[in-house]
């Protein structure tokens, strides 16, 4: 199936600093979310977009939907260890009762 | 936010037997629940829709006589991995949507079931 364009794959990242991951579609989504996955875990909802150009935040994170409806970015600012994990964004085209569609994750390994 | 429980969190089954994992939503109904597999370091694959009342919706390439899927009340999906073989081994996690309102487009995920199939 689809899968968003999710970069990059994998960051390494000192302790403190900011960091930034997005996604791309080449269709619009009504909804995009964002997820952070711990190893064997399942995924757990980081922040919800639901309008084009909306920007959002979860404590240190940001998030912001793409005026054109085929991206979004997340932040992550003053990184910490416990942000360590596979974060990955999710597409909703139409109503709740469809299947997201997923990036391949990005993968956060933080130094401290 | 909204909790979807899965059970168990991990099971160890011999080839051949049958496995059946269970998806709750514990605050809220959902008529759609959504099963996903998940390969080391890779991203989740839908397998399945699963309907609450009528049969569920499949994947291509997803077997529906191995992967048994029962969605027989607003707050409970089960899916059965039946005559499991080592292939079968994998990360299975389902989603639900609590709907209703601006959240209708959220969709929460349990905590996942780790199969393996000796």
């Amino acid at each position: 199936g689809q899968q968003l364009n999710q970069s990059p794959q994998s960051m390494f990242i000192q302790e403190g600093e900011d960091v930034s991951m997005n996604c791309t579609s080449s269709s619009i989504f009504n909804t995009w979310l964002w997820y952070k996955q711990d190893p064997g875990e399942g995924p757990v909802l980081l922040i919800a977009l639901y309008k084009a150009g909306e920007l959002t935040s979860n404590g240190r994170l940001t998030a912001q939907f793409g005026i054109t409806r085929k991206d979004s970015f997340l932040n992550i600012s003053a990184s910490i260890p416990s942000d360590v994990g596979i974060y990955f964004c999710a597409g909703q085209r139409s109503a709740g009762n469809t299947p997201l569609v997923f990036g391949k994750g990005t993968r956060l390994s933080v130094i401290a | 936010g909204a909790v979807v429980s899965q059970h168990p969190s991990r099971v160890i089954c011999k080839s051949g037997t049958s496995v059946k994992i269970e998806c709750r939503s514990l605050d809220f109904q959902a008529t759609t629940m959504f099963w996903y597999r998940q390969f080391p370091k890779k991203s989740l694959m839908l397998m399945a829709t699963s309907n609450e009342g009528s049969k569920a919706t499949y994947e291509q390439g997803v077997e529906k006589d191995k992967f048994l899927i029962n969605h027989a009340s607003l707050t409970l999906s089960t899916l059965t991995v039946t005559s499991a073989h080592p292939e079968d081994s994998s990360f299975y996690i389902c989603s639900a949507p609590p709907g209703g309102g601006i959240a209708k487009n959220i969709q929460y995920f349990g905590a996942g079931t780790r199969l393996s199939v000796l």
